[in-house]
């Protein structure tokens, strides 16, 4: 069974530029996040939909960041415009119950 | 207080040894406890999750749940070289997730 898919691995901007990081679930997952982890620290939850819908969206920072879901499978996570202190990894997760399945993340540098 | 502490270490161990380590927690809602096993510059590979109270192994991996302390452990036996990781905890409950900061091992040859 494939795992959570996500693109780019690795992407370095300069700052004030926008950024876009792209998942695919666990095939049948429902629930899908998008997670920020910064060096030495552990995941930090951005944002969790159930299907289409944004259920948690309290820790998105929504002046720069923006994600979708639009068709309950694949997301986009997009950050406009970046900044120096959004550089960190990007974690896209799934589930079907309680249980979290990550993808390798996305490592974001901002110059 | 954080919903769930856990020693950062971090830890280093000769190959062989049994390797310990802990989390604890505030809140008695938790149901599910998880390890996650996390290599340099990947995404954090689930390696057991338990529900309730109790003991599970898989191979060299056994994990215990004591919800009496709000204490869960991960032990290692015959620790390999390729089990150098951070390894992060995770609980939850309905509409609560929380990681613990991970704790570094380094498994010596």
């Amino acid at each position: 069974e494939a795992g959570v898919v996500q693109s780019p691995r690795y992407k370095i901007i300069e700052k004030k530029q926008p950024v876009a990081f792209w998942c695919n679930p666990i095939s049948g997952h429902n629930t899908l996040y998008w997670y920020r982890q910064n060096l030495g620290q552990g995941p930090e939850l951005l944002i969790r939909y159930e299907n289409e819908e944004a259920v948690d969206d309290s820790q998105l920072p929504k002046d720069r960041f923006s994600a979708e879901r639009l068709k309950g499978v694949d997301s986009t996570l997009k950050i406009q415009p970046a900044e120096l202190g959004d550089s960190a990894v990007y974690l896209c997760a799934s589930s079907q119950d309680r249980v979290r399945f990550f993808g390798p993340g996305t490592r974001l540098t901002v110059l | 207080q954080k919903e769930v502490e856990q020693d950062p270490g971090p830890l280093s161990v000769p190959e062989g040894a049994i390797v310990s380590l802990n989390c604890t927690y505030s809140n008695s809602a938790f149901q599910y406890f998880m390890w996650y096993r996390q290599y340099s510059r990947k995404g954090p590979e689930l390696l057991m999750y338990t529900y309730s109270s109790g003991n599970k192994e898989d191979g060299r991996f056994t994990a215990q749940v004591d919800k009496s302390s709000k204490y869960i452990s991960l032990f290692i036996r015959d620790s390999q070289p390729s089990d150098s990781a951070t390894y992060l905890c995770a609980m939850s409950a309905p509409n609560q997730f929380y990681f613990g900061t991970g704790t570094s091992l380094t498994v010596i040859p």
